[in-house]
């Protein structure tokens, strides 16, 4: 059975600082990978998607995800952070339905 | 953004009521989803459907019903609201289903409090 591992449950970084959310997936056969972002009280949001080829996806808001098939995981990052992106991030895997991680909650500080 | 719609956006009931939630897009997507967002948990799929009074069961379906008459409308039954079922409710719909990729479009959620 698919299933996804988002091993940090709250991070907190600086704004201007780089962010890495870390997310580890489980799936028997080439995976389709999402990252998800949702603000309080909001819906999600999707950020990208991988589906095949370029290992290194480009998403909205300035970020960036890259996939390892060897490693299993699929990391999210962002060079420079800004206040508006504290938020909780999900990532998530498909087959028939998404699967979730239990998210990220990344907390900006001034 | 995808045109879903959710409503109602919050709900306060009693134990052993009925409640129903509503989902209607605009999007004349043919794969529609309900899942619950618990703390600790992400997101679970409780029900979907893959087209007009097509659905299956998710991973957390007991206690759920559906039903989708309409393309555009699904709709998630509580027959007998449990505190357990206190939870922030997802539409979402998505043109693509299995064995293909598609990514899902949310709503903006239904707070539902059961007391």
């Amino acid at each position: 059975a698919q299933s996804v591992t988002q091993p940090d449950i709250h991070i907190t970084v600086s704004e201007g600082a780089s962010l890495e959310l870390r997310c580890n997936y489980s799936y028997g056969a080439t995976p389709y990978l999402f990252w998800y972002v949702q603000s309080p009280g909001q819906g999600l949001q999707l950020l990208l998607k991988y589906f095949s080829g370029d290992t290194l996806v480009q998403g909205i808001k300035g970020f960036e995800a890259e996939f390892k098939r060897s490693q299993s995981s699929f990391n999210l990052r962002k060079p420079s952070v800004h206040w508006s992106d504290a938020a909780e991030y999900f990532c998530a895997v498909n087959d028939y339905k998404l699967s979730f991680g239990a998210g990220t909650t990344v907390t900006v500080r001034a | 953004d995808a045109g879903i719609t959710q409503s109602p956006r919050h709900k306060v009931t009693e134990t052993g009521t009925p409640v129903t939630l509503r989902c209607h897009q605009t999007e004349n997507h043919r794969y529609m989803y309900w899942y619950r967002q618990d703390p600790g948990h992400g997101l679970r799929l409780i029900h979907y459907s893959y087209g007009v009074k097509d659905t299956d069961k998710g991973e957390v379906s007991d206690g759920y019903s559906v039903s989708r008459s309409k393309t555009e409308d699904f709709l998630l039954t509580l027959e007998s609201a449990t505190s357990s079922q206190t939870s922030v409710y997802f539409c979402a719909i998505s043109e693509s289903g299995r064995g293909s990729p598609g990514p899902q479009h949310f709503g903006d959620g239904t707070r539902l409090s059961i007391l």
